[in-house]
């Protein structure tokens, strides 16, 4: 069947810090996989996606490849600021669309 | 404009009772969902609906009942409430394919007492 595992936290790091969360996947067939962030007191909004192997997700200095070989969508950014504190999601949505799996989360502060 | 809204965002409420929570979204999307966040952030889908119709309904007792009168809409119902039902509920709306975005809302905090 369909997972995500993703790594626990919670994370703590200083501002300015490279930041990995690392996911990995079970599937079959060619997922999509996604990174979702939630700020504290909001719903989940879309940080990067990929829809097919090798393709690598980007937005506001994260960036994530999707790698077939390893299973991996791992997350990451070379210099964290406080304002990216927040809850990360690993996700993964199968070709069809119709199944949704998401991972357990990984909370990430970042002090100044 | 709000994309994706949830009425209301707060409900506090004694165990027994029945309540229900609104959703509307303005994307034009054709797919909407219910998910289930428990206090420790996990999500869980519980139902999606395509154009009005279900096409996934996870194992969720049957005392939430998902309506959708329009695909704008899709509302939850929650009968009896128990102390388990405790969460925030999110309501997102995507189109329907692989590789969609879902856009979510708000969430509604439930608290049963």
């Amino acid at each position: 069947g369909n997972s995500v595992t993703q790594m626990e936290g919670p994370v703590t790091l200083s501002e300015e810090a490279f930041l990995t969360i690392n996911c990995t996947y079970t599937a079959t067939g060619y997922p999509s996989l996604f990174w979702y962030v939630q700020y504290p007191g909001e719903g989940l909004q879309l940080l990067l996606k990929a829809t097919k192997a090798d393709d690598k997700g980007s937005n506001k200095g994260f960036e994530a490849t999707y790698r077939k070989e390893t299973t991996s969508f791992h997350l990451e950014k070379g210099s964290v600021q406080v304002s990216d504190s927040a809850v990360y999601f690993c996700a993964l949505q199968s070709r069809t669309g119709n199944q949704f799996y998401f991972g357990t989360g990984t909370s990430l502060t970042v002090i100044p | 404009d709000t994309a994706v809204s949830q009425t209301p965002k707060y409900l506090v409420t004694q165990m027994g009772n029945d309540k229900s929570i609104k959703c509307e979204q303005n994307l034009g999307h054709d797919t909407m969902y219910w998910y289930k966040q428990d206090s420790k952030k996990f999500l869980k889908i519980m139902f999606s609906y395509n154009n009005k119709e279900l096409i996934i309904n996870e194992t969720v007792p049957n005392r939430f009942s998902p309506k959708s009168p329009d695909k704008a809409h899709l509302n939850l119902h929650i009968n009896s409430l128990e102390l388990g039902d405790s969460a925030v509920y999110f309501c997102a709306s995507s189109q329907l394919g692989g590789g969609e975005t879902q856009y979510f809302g708000p969430g509604t905090r439930l608290l049963v007492l």
